[in-house]
């Protein structure tokens, strides 16, 4: 059964503590990402990931920091640098597809991870 | 940064009736796609739109594209219960340097009332 997971699904944290949000894909998927979501906002970029050992920061990378050593594993830390870190953590993964000519990127993402800092 | 911004923030309807929501963006994209999120959960890709088409049909939705506008449309006809949700377009850019990346816009959170 393919697909993407992310665990835990709720997650609490004191304030000063650094803390992993597990992704995890089994879609043969090239390209990975974890974005940030606020309550009454879109979707933010944190990092993405378009090939193994390699990332690149997106809009909201401050705090943040990713590691990309499998192609099935993105695992991201929020770590106590991060100055609002309660929020609701997304993580999804492509592969681009051709279509006549144009690579397109369908993202396909997990149940996401809330996390609570206090 | 480029993102698509959607029209309404929020729509309330009854089942039955259609729900038609809008989506502008910026700069030159490649293509559109939409996206629906059920509360507390993670998107679902609905329908992509490539740049050279004008409008795409998949079950009981409709999605439009005019690029001279930068705009698109999302209508579901036939509105259930079962749609409520949050509906987030996204677009990509036509600038190999972020290919594969996404830009998602604030969304349009629709309630289809019984």
């Amino acid at each position: 059964d393919g697909g993407i997971t992310q665990s835990p699904k709720y997650l609490f944290r004191k304030e000063g503590q650094n803390v992993t949000l597990s992704c995890e894909q089994n879609l043969n998927h090239d390209a990975m990402y974890w974005y940030r979501q606020d309550p009454g906002q879109g979707l933010r970029l944190i990092y993405y990931s378009q090939i193994v050992n390699d990332f690149q920061k997106g809009d909201i990378a401050e705090g943040y920091s990713v590691s990309r050593e499998k192609k099935e594993s993105f695992p991201l830390t929020v770590t106590s640098a991060q100055k609002n870190p309660t929020a609701f953590y997304l993580c999804a993964s492509s592969r681009g597809k051709a279509l006549a000519g144009v690579y397109t990127y369908e993202q396909y993402f997990g149940p996401g991870t809330r996390l609570t800092v206090t | 940064s480029q993102q698509g911004e959607e029209d309404p923030q929020a729509l309330s309807i009854q089942e039955g009736e259609n729900a038609t929501m809008n989506c502008s963006y910026k700069t030159s994209i490649n293509n559109l796609q939409w996206y629906r999120q059920n509360s507390g959960r993670g998107l679902v890709h609905l329908i992509l739109i490539r740049s050279n088409e004008r409008e795409k049909h998949s079950g009981r939705l409709r999605v439009t594209l005019d690029t001279s506008k930068k705009s698109s449309s999302l209508l579901i006809t036939a509105s259930r219960a079962a749609d409520t949700a949050s509906y987030f377009c996204a677009t990509d850019t036509d600038r190999g340097s972020t290919l594969g990346r996404l830009y998602f816009g604030r969304g349009t959170q629709l309630t289809v009332w019984p």
